[in-house]
């Protein structure tokens, strides 16, 4: 089945500065790949998603981008603000729509 | 938005009870409906997926008889533990498939905090 990990798991950058978390996934059907932002004790939102057939996307500070040979996938945020410090998931998945999380990054953005 | 229901938000039960947590799409209908469980500081483990009018299909060693899920409405999944012990406290989450436009679009709920003493 599918096995995604990610990138480190702690991540400290000072506001203002560009932050970059890393996912890579096993299963080649793999073809949708979501990016989540989890504050404490609330449920996961949705920031942004990129399918199999696209490279990049990107979304005011917020850019994915997908490598699919490599099968890695990477979240950009730049200009980042104190209120980004929470944890970020990425995920995986294929026809079956059944989503494969990666373990989280918990970032912090130092003020 | 699609809007996914769930109740209830923190839930305190004696071992060897049962709790039943419920989950609701507001406003779609949702053919499939994940369950996930997240310990402290961990990531998200699915443990089954259940399809309306189906039975569940369980994630490898999680247990489908201390885990009971039934869907049995377009709009209505339910995961009940049975016979919870200490070990069972952590943060349900539901997510159902469809509503958000996107041909993969998970909508989650609001996630059950479960402490089992």
């Amino acid at each position: 089945g599918e096995n995604v990990e990610q990138h480190p798991s702690t991540l400290s950058v000072q506001e203002g500065d560009s932050a970059v978390i890393k996912c890579t996934y096993s299963d080649s059907a793999s073809n949708y790949f979501p990016w989540y932002k989890q504050e404490l004790g609330k449920r996961p939102q949705l920031i942004i998603d990129i399918r199999s057939n696209v490279g990049e996307k990107k979304d005011q500070r917020i850019a994915v981008t997908l490598n699919k040979t490599a099968k890695h996938f990477s979240l950009h945020i730049t200009e980042t603000q104190p209120e980004d410090s929470a944890v970020y998931f990425c995920a995986a998945t294929s026809g079956t729509y059944k989503y494969i999380f990666g373990t989280g990054t918990r970032l912090k953005v130092l003020a | 938005g699609a809007v996914v229901s769930q109740h209830p938000s923190r839930v305190i039960c004696k071992s060897g009870t049962s709790v039943k947590i419920e989950c609701r799409s507001l406003d779609f209908q949702a053919t499939t409906m994940f369950w996930y469980r997240q310990f402290p500081k961990q990531s998200l483990m699915l443990m089954a997926t259940s399809n309306e009018g189906s039975k569940a299909t369980y994630e490898q060693g999680v247990e489908k008889d201390k885990f009971l899920i039934n869907h049995a409405s377009l709009t209505l999944s339910t995961l009940t533990v049975t016979s919870a012990h200490p070990e069972d406290s952590s943060f349900y989450i539901c997510s159902a498939r469809g509503g958000q436009g996107a041909n993969y679009g998970y909508t989650f709920g609001s996630g059950t905090r479960l402490t089992v003493v």
